[in-house]
């Protein structure tokens, strides 16, 4: 069965302050992992995708990173505006569907 | 590029009803995803559905059924609604299956 565990579950930063968020996941098979920002009341946003470990993505301040065990969101000097729920999910190679399965999260609060 | 779009968007419901969610995909994208989120089980797979065919279902009972039309949109279906229904309905679309899956906003069930 896979399985994405994501820590921590909350963090509170002050703006600039950097830091990283942590997703660890086990599946027969990565096809890709996926990095989502999740506003309260709204639905997932797409940020990243990444297939093979060493692979990196980035946009504005997030960088994201993979390796064969777990993946990084490291956020470089945040804004308040970064403050959301980051969701990673992990995706099957050769399953002939898409199903994600999800951690639960990292609520990031980012205080000014 | 309009994006996804859920119907209704908030909906209460007392136990023992049927409801049915509502999801037009992106144009163009032909698979379809539902996902249950609640604060205690995160995102929690429901279905997926290709050119008319579920390609795979989650864990849930027979309670839970979909459907996808010739045009990509797609129902879902729950009856005889328990307590623990309550959450939020999120439906996601890709282009083909095993692309980047994209939400929209969500249909909030409450169930009274």
């Amino acid at each position: 069965e896979d399985q994405v565990t994501q820590s921590p579950e909350a963090l509170r930063l002050q703006e600039g302050e950097s830091s990283s968020l942590n997703c660890s996941y086990t599946v027969s098979g990565l096809r890709g992992l996926f990095w989502y920002r999740q506003d309260p009341g709204k639905g997932p946003e797409f940020l990243f995708t990444l297939y093979s470990a060493g692979e990196e993505k980035e946009k504005e301040r997030l960088k994201a990173t993979l390796t064969k065990k777990e993946s990084f969101l490291h956020i470089t000097a945040p804004k308040p505006e970064d403050s959301a729920t980051y969701l990673c999910a992990v995706q099957r190679r050769d399953s002939g569907y898409s199903t994600l399965t999800f951690g639960k999260g990292t609520m990031l609060l980012v205080s000014p | 590029k309009a994006g996804v779009t859920q119907t209704p968007r908030y909906l209460i419901k007392t136990r023992g009803q049927q409801v049915t969610l509502s999801c037009s995909p992106i144009s163009g994208h032909r698979s379809v995803s539902w996902y249950q989120q609640t604060p205690g089980q995160g995102l929690q797979f429901l279905f997926e559905y290709f050119s008319e065919t579920q390609r795979n279902k989650g864990n849930f009972p027979g309670r839970f059924s979909g459907r996808q039309f010739s045009n990509s949109r797609s129902e879902m279906n729950v009856s005889t609604l328990e307590l623990g229904d309550s959450a939020l309905y999120l439906c996601a679309s890709s282009v083909l299956l095993g692309n980047e899956q994209f939400f929209g906003p969500g249909t909030r069930l409450t169930v009274l």
